[in-house]
């Protein structure tokens, strides 16, 4: 059975930055997509980016393009999203979601998430 | 960047009515990749449609996905109680994905 259980909860300073871990289990962690999605107070989904750590390559929003970063630990099947400079703006529950791989010819692209973590909320406050 | 707008913004309905959800895109989307989700209060999002009209594993036939292009469907055709969530498409494949703004079903 899948699994994506998110680190805990944070509360951060204006500026700084927080990391949020996604470990996955069930499945075979490096054939499938990891994403980051957000949810703002009051707002909609927004998703952040994504990696295939098949391949390694990150892809990421232009909202978050410079600020975001997202890694993955094959050895412990464990994803992470750093995001940095925070602002109060930033403060919203992180979600890590999982897709297949979909392949076209020579091309891979993202599917859509079958799978998500529990949430990590993420309050930035000084 | 393809935007998502759905609409209403809140549909405001009765348990046994029919719900019709819209998700209008800025420029054509496959249908292979539309999906749609329900997120309930506290909850992660639940994935309910992908390829615009495939329903996810375990989700009950009442839930209905059309359209093609640029505009595309979520059709509840007799509300539960538990159907009462906010409902968002998204469009995958390429990157960026993106998510519309989200409609919310409320109880009248």
């Amino acid at each position: 059975q899948v699994q994506l259980v998110q680190s805990g909860a944070e509360v951060k300073k204006p500026g700084s930055s927080v990391k949020v871990s996604c470990k996955s289990s069930g499945g075979i962690f490096n054939s499938y997509t990891i994403n980051w999605v957000r949810r703002a107070p009051g707002q909609g989904l927004e998703w952040m980016g994504g990696i295939i750590p098949m391949f390694g390559s990150p892809n990421y929003s232009q909202k978050f393009q410079g600020r975001v970063t997202i890694t993955t630990d094959e050895t412990t099947s464990t994803a992470y999203m750093e995001l940095t400079s925070l602002t109060s703006d930033d403060t919203a529950v992180y979600y890590c979601a999982r897709g297949s791989i979909l392949f076209f010819g020579s091309k891979t692209y993202y599917n859509y998430f079958d799978f998500w973590g529990q949430g990590t909320l993420v309050t930035v406050s000084s | 960047e393809i935007v998502l707008t759905q609409s209403p913004g809140t549909l405001s309905l009765s348990p046994g009515e029919r719900a019709t959800l819209s998700c209008r895109a800025s420029q054509s989307v496959s249908s292979t990749f539309l999906a749609w989700y329900q997120q309930k209060l506290g909850q992660a999002p639940r994935l309910l449609i992908y390829g615009a009209s495939n329903r996810a594993a375990g989700i009950p036939d009442r839930f209905s996905g059309s359209g093609s292009g640029t505009d595309f469907t979520l059709t509840i055709s007799r509300l539960e109680p538990e159907d009462f969530a906010v409902y968002y498409c998204q469009k995958y494949g390429d990157s960026p994905l993106t998510f519309g703004g989200g409609t919310k079903l409320e109880i009248k």
